[in-house]
């Protein structure tokens, strides 16, 4: 299965800490998103990584990406209450447009 | 440019009638994806359409569910005799492709089945 896996599953912290999510996926890929969903929302797209790229940055988002290892991290610095959502990395590989999604990190930012 | 449009929002449905979730993709995307989330869960592809073609369909149940994409109008994933496995968020999707290469997908609120 190409599903990737986010580690952990649950991640409680508080504000002004930094949150750093894991990914793993299975097989080759040509890029990686994270996505954040808020409880009983859609998804909002929040970076997009090729398979060429090591590392990526976005405002308070880093992410890392090793396609040795496939795995890829996303840390989130100096977190804020309103992070508080649960977060999902999809990879996408060649020949496919589809979107394969983990089962994500609920991430609590405790004021 | 208005994003992802899906509706209803909530949609209640008795076992066995007929579900029609739609979808319109944001200006400019040809590209629409349709996932399912069942609590506490990721989301499960289901199926992938450009205008007037079904290009992956490999997520989809083989009964009772389908999907279409019309030259005009908004995407429509129907599913017919429900049963209560069926309620869950339905999700849909849009993107451009850029030569081959998977873009951002633009996802939209959701619409929520509830079957009883």
């Amino acid at each position: 299965s190409q599903q990737g896996e986010e580690d952990p599953q649950a991640l409680s912290i508080q504000e002004g800490e930094n949150a750093t999510m894991n990914c793993s996926y299975k097989t080759s890929i040509n890029n990686l998103q994270w996505y954040r969903q808020n409880s009983g929302r859609g998804l909002v797209h929040l970076i997009l990584i090729r398979s060429n790229e090591r590392e990526k940055h976005s405002g308070r988002l880093r992410v890392t990406l090793d396609t040795s290892k496939k795995s890829s991290s996303l840390l989130i610095t100096a977190s804020r209450a309103a992070d508080t959502a649960s977060y999902f990395c999809a990879t996408g590989w060649d020949g496919s447009e589809k979107l394969v999604f983990g089962k994500g990190t609920k991430l609590t930012v405790n004021p | 440019n208005a994003g992802v449009m899906q509706n209803p929002r909530h949609l209640v449905r008795r076992r066995g009638q007929e579900a029609r979730l739609r979808c319109s993709p944001m200006k400019g995307h040809s590209h629409v994806y349709w996932y399912r989330q069942l609590p506490e869960e990721g989301l499960k592809f289901m199926v992938y359409l450009q205008k007037e073609n079904i290009i992956d369909e490999s997520g989809m149940p083989k009964e009772r569910f389908s999907a279409e994409f019309p030259k005009e109008g908004p995407s429509i994933l129907r599913i017919q005799q429900v049963v209560r496995g069926d309620s869950a968020a339905y999700f849909c999707a849009s993107s451009r492709n850029l030569g081959g290469l998977n873009t951002e997908a633009f996802f939209g609120q959701g619409t929520r089945l509830t079957v009883v």
